[in-house]
C-alpha cells in the first residue's frame, strides 16, 4: 500500500516562510492534499493538488509537486503564530480511500 | 450546516465493556470514515463505507465492527475494549459531488481512554 512519509517537526520564527516536506512510494494518486489540525480539534483541508501539476498557488499557501522524486511540500508565507498546528499531508489510494502521514506539528514563535 | 458529528466527545472505559462511538452527517455524503489518531502514528484507517448498508475494513480493522444502516451514520463499535484502543477517534465524509477537490470532512473527534 501506499506509504507517505512526514518529518516531524518544525520550528520557525513569525514572519518567516515555512516549508513542509512530504514523500510518497505509490505515483498512482490523483489528488494530493494537505490538512491542517488545530490543538483538539478535527482536520480541516487547507489545499489540493491534481498530480497533472507541479504548483498551485492558494494566498500565503503554495504547493509543490515532484512527481518523479514522489515529493509534495506545503509553504506558507510570512507564518503567523495562529499557524502552529499539525500539518498532514493525504494523497488518494484508490478512488474513495486517503491515506494520511504522520503529520509535521509546525510552531511558529513570535 | 452542522457537518459531521461525533457522540460522545470523551469517554472513559474498563478493559472489557463494550461501546459505540456515532456519527452523523448531514451533507447527504454517500462515503463515511472512522480513523484513529495515535501519538507519532498519524491517521490509520479502520473501516468505511461507501454508502447505506455497506462496510468495508481499513487498515486496522481488528477489535472494532462498524453499521451504516441509515446513510447520515456511521457507527463504531467496540465489543470488548482494550487499552490498545485508548485513542482518539475521528469520522469522515466523502461525496463525488462537488468531487475529490473538495477532500473530507471530519468530525472533532472522540477522546477515548480504556483502563
Amino acid at each position: 500500500g501506499e506509504d507517505v512519509e512526514q518529518s516531524l517537526f518544525l520550528s520557525v520564527r513569525e514572519g518567516d516562510s515555512s516549508v513542509i516536506n512530504c514523500t510518497y512510494t505509490d505515483s498512482s494518486s490523483t489528488y494530493l492534499y494537505w490538512y491542517k489540525q488545530e490543538p483538539g480539534a478535527g482536520l480541516q483541508l487547507l489545499t489540493y493538488i491534481f498530480s497533472n501539476m507541479d504548483m498551485k498557488q492558494d494566498q500565503r499557501l503554495t504547493v509543490l509537486l515532484n512527481k518523479k522524486d514522489k515529493h509534495l511540500s506545503l509553504r506558507i508565507a510570512d507564518t503567523q503564530t495562529g499557524d502552529s498546528a499539525i500539518y498532514f499531508c493525504a494523497m488518494n489510494s484508490g478512488y474513495s480511500t486517503l491515506t494520511f502521514g504522520k503529520g509535521t506539528m509546525l510552531l511558529v514563535s513570535p | 450546516n452542522a457537518g459531521v458529528t461525533q457522540t460522545p466527545k470523551f469517554r472513559v472505559l474498563k478493559t472489557g465493556q463494550s461501546m459505540t462511538l456515532l456519527c452523523a452527517q448531514d451533507m447527504n455524503h454517500e462515503y463515511m470514515y472512522w480513523y484513529r489518531q495515535d501519538p507519532g502514528m498519524g491517521l490509520r484507517l479502520i473501516h468505511y463505507s461507501v454508502g447505506e448498508g455497506t462496510t468495508a475494513k481499513g487498515e486496522v480493522p481488528d477489535g472494532y465492527n462498524v453499521s451504516r444502516l441509515k446513510k447520515q451514520n456511521f457507527l463504531l463499535g467496540l465489543e470488548s475494549a482494550a487499552p490498545s484502543q485508548t485513542s482518539v477517534y475521528f469520522c469522515a465524509s466523502w461525496d463525488e459531488n462537488p468531487g475529490p477537490s473538495y477532500g473530507y470532512t471530519f468530525g472533532s473527534g472522540t477522546r477515548l481512554t480504556v483502563v
